[in-house]
C-alpha cells in the first residue's frame, strides 16, 4: 500500500512569493496534519484537518493556511514567503482525529528554499 | 505546557554495544509517547508508541523503549547496535487538547561506528 505522498519533493522560491504544498494520506486515513522541521530542530506542528474541517492549529501566522479536499487529500498554503519559512514541511496521516492509539505515518516532505 | 526534552544532541556507540537515546517529558494527565526515526532527506518513520500496559515496549528494526511514569522519561534502546541504525532520532507526546498534535524533541543524532 502507498504511504503519505507529498510534492514537489524540492520547491526554490524568492522572498514575497506564495507556495502550495500537497499531501495525499495513506488510504483510509482521514486525518490529515501539517508540520514544520526548521533545520537542526523538531517538526512544529501547523495544522491538523480531519474530514475537510479544520480540527486544530499551532503557533503560526495567518500566511498560513490549509485545506483538506473530499478525497482526503490536502494543500498547505503560505503567502508572502520571508527567509525564515524555509524549511522541510511534513505531512502525516492517522485513522482517527484525536489519534487514539494509533501513530501518525508521515510522509518524505517537501524541502522549501526562501532566496 | 507539554513538552519534551532530548538531553544529548548526538549519542556515539560502537557497533555491537548497546544504544539508549533518552527523553524526558512533561503533560497533564496520561501521557501518549511516541519515538521517530528520520534518516536524510526522508520523513519520520515510526518506530514504537506506549499508550498504556507494560513499561518495556518493543517496536520495529529491535528497537525498545522503557516507559518510567516517576522519572517522566521515556529512553529508546537497542541490545546491541547497527551501523545502519545511525540516523536521527526524535521523541514525541501527544498532545491533550483533543485532536492529533504531536510535540516533538529537538532530536537526537545517534552515530553507530563499525
Amino acid at each position: 500500500d502507498a504511504g503519505v505522498t507529498q510534492s514537489p519533493t524540492h520547491l526554490i522560491k524568492t522572498r514575497g512569493q506564495h507556495v502550495t504544498l500537497r499531501c495525499s494520506p495513506i488510504s483510509g486515513h482521514k486525518s490529515v496534519s501539517w508540520y514544520q522541521q526548521v533545520l537542526g530542530q523538531g517538526p512544529q506542528f501547523i495544522f491538523q484537518y480531519y474530514e475537510k474541517e479544520e480540527r486544530g492549529r499551532g503557533n503560526f501566522p495567518d500566511r498560513f493556511s490549509a485545506r483538506q479536499f473530499p478525497n482526503y487529500s490536502s494543500e498547505l498554503n503560505v503567502n508572502a514567503l520571508l527567509l525564515g519559512d524555509s524549511a522541510l514541511y511534513l505531512c502525516a496521516s492517522s485513522l482517527e482525529p484525536s489519534g487514539g492509539s494509533q501513530p501518525q505515518h508521515f510522509g518524505d516532505g517537501t524541502r522549501l528554499s526562501i532566496l | 505546557a507539554q513538552s519534551v526534552a532530548q538531553p544529548e544532541d548526538q549519542v556515539n556507540v560502537a557497533e555491537g554495544n548497546p544504544l539508549t537515546v533518552k527523553c524526558t517529558y512533561s503533560v497533564s494527565g496520561n501521557p501518549y509517547l511516541f519515538w521517530y526515526v528520520q534518516y536524510p532527506n526522508r520523513g519520520l518513520q515510526f518506530l514504537l508508541k506506549y499508550i498504556t500496559g507494560d513499561n518495556l515496549v518493543k517496536g520495529s528494526y529491535g528497537f525498545e523503549a522503557e516507559f518510567n511514569k516517576s522519572q517522566t522519561s521515556f529512553h529508546l534502546k537497542k541490545p546491541s547496535a547497527l551501523v545502519s541504525d545511525s540516523a536521527l532520532y526524535f521523541c514525541a507526546v501527544r498532545g491533550n487538547l483533543g485532536y492529533n498534535k504531536l510535540i516533538f524533541g529537538a532530536g537526537t543524532r545517534l552515530a553507530v561506528h563499525p
